[in-house]
């Protein structure tokens, strides 16, 4: 299995740009959620999904995008990049039942 | 609405020594508490996690924590720190009846000397 799968590694977009964050998981779990890691805040919950086609907001949702089509992939999408957002970005599932998320490798992106 | 407060951002202990690390919650509800650890370049790996039943829980590289209900606390602890017990720790709660949202703390740092 290959577990919560973020794509890419890194990233580096100019001020204005948008992108789109790629997860995808194997695991057939129904919770999805994308956190932000910055220096002294920890991980902060920007959107999460309890189920294909049900999105909900965090902590810290402006700026960013999700959808949920499938069970396996929750896409995350900045519309228009800023210094900000600059961040480490991890996704992570988990099944209804067990109340653990499995996480990411993360994905450094760093707006200039 | 769910909250956590981790005391301490950075904690330093000698090898050998009692590791201590502090999670308060905040709840209207019965929580889920769980703690997590990341390495250096790393993503969060789970230690142990609290839903129902024994307040005792008991993880993974000799860590365990206590759910105390009347402290709102759930602190980590680990009897002998090892130097490769050095890495951030993360205390997060999610509610009963929405377990799709986990709400993490600020992290601790902890520091092991030889």
């Amino acid at each position: 299995n290959a577990g919560v799968t973020q794509t890419p590694k890194f990233q580096v977009l100019k001020t204005g740009q948008s992108m789109t964050l790629q997860c995808a998981q194997d695991m057939n779990h129904e919770y999805m959620s994308w956190y932000r890691q910055d220096p002294g805040m920890g991980l902060r919950l920007i959107h999460y999904s309890v189920g294909a086609g049900i999105t909900d907001q965090g902590e810290v949702p402006n700026g960013y995008n999700v959808s949920r089509s499938t069970t396996e992939d929750f896409p995350l999408r900045l519309l228009s990049a800023a210094p900000s957002q600059t961040s480490v970005y991890f996704c992570a599932s988990a099944s209804q039942g067990y109340y653990g998320y499995t996480f990411g490798s993360g994905t450094r992106l760093t707006v200039v | 609405a769910q909250s956590v407060t981790q005391l301490g951002s950075h904690v330093s202990v000698s090898e050998g020594a009692l590791v201590l690390l502090r999670c308060n919650y905040s709840s209207s509800v019965p929580p889920y508490l769980f703690w997590y650890v990341q390495y250096p370049n790393q993503g969060l790996q789970l230690l142990l996690k609290y839903t129902t039943g024994a307040t005792l829980v008991k993880g993974i590289n000799g860590f365990e924590a206590e759910f105390k209900k009347s402290e709102t606390s759930f602190h980590l602890t680990k009897p002998s720190a090892h130097m490769s017990d050095a890495a951030e720790y993360f205390c997060a709660v999610s509610l009963y009846n929405q377990g799709g949202k986990l709400i993490f703390g600020q992290g601790t740092e902890l520091s092991v000397k030889p």
